[in-house]
């Protein structure tokens, strides 16, 4: 079946250090999205990103949908960055949505 | 303007005995879709509703079930719990929840703990 993958599954990271998530589908999707899930659960938009790149801040996005691939910049890491992203995006076949398994980071002080 | 609430936020109830939570989704938002958190299985999609009917479904035992009403909001039941049934649920709305414009607002979950 259709795969998300992401990588890396765990990173640790000083803070002021700068990172890149990615996330790779086995298959076309739609509607890219990066998530990042708050210690209480819920999780919070990053970026709406079915193709090309965006920047929010010290965070920025960009999607390959071609290549089926996506990035997750974030730069001068905060601890309240720490936390577990996520990407998902919705199946062409079925308009299913599927989600990755999500990378934890861990920022220290 | 008010985000997607989600009701009740922690409940606990035995093996057997069924539930029901809630989700009130963004005003103007007519896509309310269903996920299911645990540690062993991450995030899976359970049930998509749209306008009243359901639009799309994972793969999960009949067991889990959902409906909308006519203001959109969203209840999903789940009868005869199962100690796997434990986990936190989420639910998100959308504008459409189509394959090409569905961006996704989460809730706060419902964490359900099954004894």
């Amino acid at each position: 079946g259709i795969q998300v993958e992401q990588s890396p599954p765990d990173l640790i990271l000083q803070e002021g250090a700068n990172s890149t998530l990615r996330c790779n589908f086995s298959d076309s999707v739609n509607n890219l999205q990066w998530f990042h899930q708050n210690p209480w659960g819920q999780l919070i938009n990053l970026f709406y990103i079915p193709s090309g790149t965006k920047q929010n801040g010290r965070l920025s996005a960009t999607t390959v949908a071609t290549e089926r691939y996506s990035l997750l910049y974030i730069s001068s890491s905060q601890t309240t960055d720490s936390g577990v992203y996520f990407c998902a995006g919705h199946l062409n076949r079925d308009d299913k949505i599927i989600f990755g398994k999500g990378t934890r980071l861990h920022i220290l002080p | 303007k008010a985000g997607v609430t989600q009701t009740p936020r922690y409940l606990i109830k035995t093996r057997g005995q069924q539930v029901t939570l809630s989700c009130s989704p963004i005003s103007g938002h007519r896509s309310v879709s269903w996920y299911q958190q645990t540690p062993g299985q991450g995030l899976q999609f359970l049930f998509e509703y749209f306008s009243e009917t359901q639009r799309n479904k994972g793969n999960f035992p009949g067991r889990f079930s959902g409906r909308q009403f006519s203001n959109s909001r969203s209840e999903m039941n789940v009868s005869t719990l199962e100690l796997g049934d434990s986990a936190l649920y989420l639910c998100a709305s959308s504008w459409t929840g189509t394959a090409d414009t569905g961006e996704l607002f989460f809730g706060e979950g419902s964490r359900l703990t099954v004894l």
